[in-house]
């Protein structure tokens, strides 16, 4: 199973929109409505940001929202902010019962 | 509030194996699936495998099946993962996670740094 597709690294500004940008196959993320994003700071445990490709967990500022189209699944961020500086993974789950995660997105708040 | 306390850090040689632990606490252990990720330094994250403790049926990567076993403990709330035959580029902080009903990870682990060297 390769890995999702995700840009390396995206930056922007505080307050501007950036999107990430997730691509598999028809197996997982065209095939599913089980794509989640995840949010890593350094030297810390990923958090959950969004699942089920919409939906927000508790206490998820409403800033981040998901969306997907054919084998692409996307996580944009609105109102950047410096503390949204992170690592962004997005996953999903597979024809194979298996759950594959994207390369990682770097985001750079300039 | 759910919580998920790992074990500590393990330096193992190579064609060893290490065994890591993941206590739960605060939610209903048996009824949700737990994970097992990886990220070796640098890295990515990657699927290891998981288990449903109600049923003790494990799945595992391609990648590490042969190597990797995932058992849960009802009793105490512990899931474990085993993997063996290691090699230096298992060196990696291992993660687990709980599964909810659609295949994402709603809370984790500390995480467990394995280093392997000779």
């Amino acid at each position: 199973q390769s890995a999702l597709t995700q840009p390396a690294s995206v930056s922007g500004s505080p307050g501007q929109s950036i999107t990430i940008s997730c691509t598999g196959t028809s197996s997982d993320v065209g095939g599913y409505n089980y794509v989640s994003w995840y949010q890593q700071h350094p030297g810390k445990a990923p958090k959950l940001m969004v699942y089920e490709v919409t939906n927000r967990p508790s206490g998820v500022s409403n800033r981040f929202s998901g969306s997907k189209s054919g084998n692409t699944a996307s996580l944009t961020i609105s109102g950047l902010q410096a503390e949204d500086e992170a690592d962004y993974y997005c996953s999903s789950y597979t024809s194979s019962s298996n759950v594959v995660f994207g390369g990682g997105t770097k985001l750079t708040v300039l | 509030q759910v919580h998920l306390v790992q074990s500590g850090a393990e330096v193992k040689k190579p064609g060893s194996s290490v065994k890591v632990s993941c206590k739960a606490s605060g939610g209903t252990f048996s009824r949700y699936a737990v994970s097992w990720v990886r990220q070796a330094p640098g890295q990515g994250l990657e699927w290891v495998g998981g288990i449903i403790p109600i049923f003790a049926t494990a799945n595992y990567a391609q990648k590490f099946q042969g190597r990797v076993t995932i058992i849960a403990d009802e009793s105490t709330t512990t899931a474990y993962m085993e993997l063996s035959s290691l090699r230096s580029e298992d060196t990696a902080v291992y993660y687990c996670a709980r599964v909810g009903s659609s295949w994402f990870f709603d809370y984790w682990g500390q995480g467990t740094l394995v280093t392997v060297s000779s």
